[in-house]
């Protein structure tokens, strides 16, 4: 399998729950990313990860909490969401941070907490 | 404040012809541009992108343009194609800061 993948696809949860976001790439990348895309509003960029390290915590909540075991994997942890972190939520993954060969996104998760 | 805009949020187009998709950005320290399409139910797919020491590259029927001075670039697809419908986000990088911003995105649309 190539390219990046996000699982599941479409999570609704309600506000006590607790899911979390799956993100597999297999281009031997070595930085990964969680963006949230909200309706009307431009990509926002969540979390960085550079050679597993996390380099950049965009002021997100600490509702969200990012995890990357390795290099091909990142996860998203969601806890105590409210109804207005429903959103599309996008992981992507690139050569070199901040390259010119830009970013490989999976297809996201849609999110729905009711 | 968005440091990334487009202002059209959408571009109607018939079939071979040019399209032209602007974007304009603040920060000055943005030294990579990128232009990514998105189809529905799908992630953003990289297009082409420009270093800020060129003011142009050419893959194909996408060109990108970069005006440093004016802090503006563009996209230009010639000749147009229905497949080419989706919607188009810019991005700015600044290399040093490890940042990379979006603008809101551009709906363009291809009549054949």
């Amino acid at each position: 399998e190539t390219g990046v993948t996000q699982t599941p696809r479409h999570l609704v949860m309600g506000m006590t729950n607790k899911k979390s976001l799956k993100c597999e790439q297999h281009l031997g990348h070595n930085a990964m990313y969680w963006y949230k895309q909200s309706a009307k509003k431009p990509l926002e960029l969540m979390f960085v990860y550079n050679f597993k390290e996390q380099t950049e915590n965009n002021s997100v909540p600490s509702r969200f909490s990012p995890e990357c075991p390795n290099s091909s994997h990142l996860f998203l942890h969601l806890h105590t969401l409210q109804p207005e972190d429903s959103a599309l939520y996008l992981c992507a993954s690139s050569q070199v941070h901040g390259g010119l060969d830009g970013y490989t996104f999976g297809s996201g998760t849609r999110l729905t907490v009711v | 404040d968005q440091q990334v805009k487009q202002n059209s949020p959408s571009l109607s187009v018939q079939e071979g012809r040019i399209s032209i998709l602007n974007c304009d950005y603040t920060n000055s320290m943005f030294d990579y541009f990128l232009w990514y399409k998105k189809y529905p139910a799908e992630g953003p797919t990289f297009l082409i992108s420009i270093s800020s020491i060129k003011d142009k590259n050419e893959d194909g029927r996408f060109t990108v343009f970069l005006n440093k001075s004016a802090k503006h670039l563009s996209l230009h697809i010639v000749p147009s194609q229905p497949g080419d419908s989706a919607v188009y986000f810019c991005a700015a990088t600044d290399t040093n800061a490890g940042k990379s911003t979006f603008g809101d995105g551009t709906t363009l649309t291809v009549k054949p």
